[in-house]
């Protein structure tokens, strides 16, 4: 069965005090990797997709990475506004294409 | 990219009544997707609706509870029918463009059930 751990449930950080948060999977041939961003009470906010082993993506202050077993965050000098839940999703080839998501990983950054 | 607007944004209902929540799209898109998240939790597929077809449901829900219409392909409908508390969630209307598995959402109903 496919299934996504994220850790850890939350995070606190002070400003521009670097950190990672960890999304381990278990899927059945994996065909994507997404990162989203949710802030409260709205919708979550596509971040990235990984499909390979490897690969790595950056966005301001954000860099996800992905090996065959996990993915990391890296969340590089954050600021207050980088506050939000984010979560880790896959796509793997034994579903009809739907997206399992993780938990996710509230941050709060204070300043 | 696609814009999704989704209403109403939030309900209170009481307990035994229905809901039907809107999701309008700005383009044209085969698959929209309905999820769940429920207090504290992560998103669970409810289901997959395609535009001329019957909706596809997850294991755990069914027709009967979450009816949902697609008259086009950019419009759907999800009906939260004989609401109890348990039903009190945010409800995520979601679509994939671009031939790949991007997902875009809209900004969600939060229903609370009395």
């Amino acid at each position: 069965e496919d299934q996504v751990t994220q850790s850890p449930e939350a995070l606190r950080l002070q400003e521009g005090e670097s950190s990672s948060l960890n999304c381990s999977y278990t899927v059945s041939g994996l065909r994507g990797l997404f990162w989203y961003r949710q802030d409260p009470g709205k919708g979550p906010e596509f971040l990235f997709t990984l499909y390979s082993a490897g690969e790595e993506k950056e966005k301001e202050r954000l860099k996800a990475t992905l090996t065959k077993k996990e993915s990391f965050l890296h969340i590089t000098a954050p600021k207050p506004e980088d506050s939000a839940t984010y979560l880790c999703a896959v796509w793997s080839g034994s579903n009809t294409g739907k997206l399992i998501f993780g938990q996710g990983t509230t941050l709060q950054v204070k300043p | 990219s696609a814009v999704i607007s989704q209403k109403p944004s939030r309900d209170i209902c009481q307990r035994g009544t229905s809901l039907t929540i809107q999701c309008q799209v700005d383009s044209q898109v085969t698959m929209m997707f309905w999820y769940r998240q429920q207090p504290g939790q992560s998103l669970t597929l409810i289901a997959t609706a395609n535009q001329g077809s019957e909706a596809t449901y997850e294991s755990g829900f069914v027709i009967d509870k979450f009816p949902i219409s697609r008259p086009n392909l950019t419009f759907s409908t999800l009906t939260v029918s004989n609401m109890s508390p348990e039903d009190s969630s945010i409800y995520l209307c979601s679509v994939r463009t671009g031939g790949n598995e991007k997902l875009f959402f809209g900004s969600g109903t939060q229903l609370s059930v009395l």
